[in-house]
């Protein structure tokens, strides 16, 4: 079974400083690994995924993962925040088969990201 | 390109009765999978169609039933309703096939309320 385990339900940064939301899996093999948003009343929006090759993705809105297999971590960081990256972050693995696909998600929690002025 | 839609986005139901909701999924995908968000949680897997037949199911009782149509929209059919499936439904389609794990799409999902 796969699951997925994001530290920390709300974080709280000011305008400009480094995003850094942690997301760490376990999986019996290879995973996919995504990263959503999700904005108040509305569905998930892809930021990026993790599938094969580079380990560090980049993604819409200036957010970036790096895949890093030894700590089975999938952290989300942005550089800079903007007021309008306050939302939920859903880190999500994705169940795949051989077989041809499967796309079936087992999501964490979420965090809670507000941005401060 | 209309994108995943869903219908309706608000409803509410009296404990015990049947719901059915809806799913248009994105034009050119054929695989429509529904999760169950509740206050507060990530999306929990409920099932999901391909080709008109259930492909995989995470652990939601029988009460939860599907379909998918041949111009592969979908249907999620709750009975016996419970205040506990008070939650934001969401749909998500791909495209499966031979392509191993594309992107999901979700739509806005609906927002049933028991009571």
């Amino acid at each position: 079974a796969q699951s997925v385990t994001q530290l920390g339900s709300h974080v709280s940064v000011s305008e400009g400083a480094l995003v850094l939301l942690r997301c760490n899996y376990s999986s019996s093999v290879p995973p996919y690994l995504f990263w959503y948003v999700q904005y108040p009343n509305q569905g998930l929006q892809l930021l990026l995924k993790y599938t094969t090759g580079a380990t560090l993705v980049k993604g819409i809105n200036g957010f970036e993962a790096e895949f890093k297999k030894s700590e089975t971590s999938f952290h989300l960081t942005k550089p800079s925040a903007h007021m309008s990256d306050a939302a939920e972050y859903f880190c999500a693995v994705s169940d795949v088969r051989l077989t041809g696909g499967g796309n079936k998600l087992t999501f964490g929690t979420g965090t809670q990201l507000k941005v401060e002025l | 390109d209309a994108g995943v839609t869903q219908s309706p986005t608000h409803l509410i139901k009296t404990r015990g009765q049947q719901v059915t909701l809806r799913c248009s999924p994105k034009s050119g995908h054929d695989t429509v999978s529904w999760y169950q968000q509740a206050l507060g949680q990530g999306p929990q897997f409920i099932f999901q169609y391909y080709e008109e037949e259930e492909r995989q199911r995470g652990n939601f009782p029988d009460r939860f039933s599907g379909h998918q149509f041949p111009n592969y929209s979908s249907e999620l059919n709750v009975n016996a309703l419970l205040l506990g499936d008070s939650a934001l439904y969401l749909c998500a389609s791909s495209l499966e096939g031979i392509r191993v794990n594309t992107e999901a799409f979700f739509g806005q999902g609906t927002r049933l309320t028991v009571v």
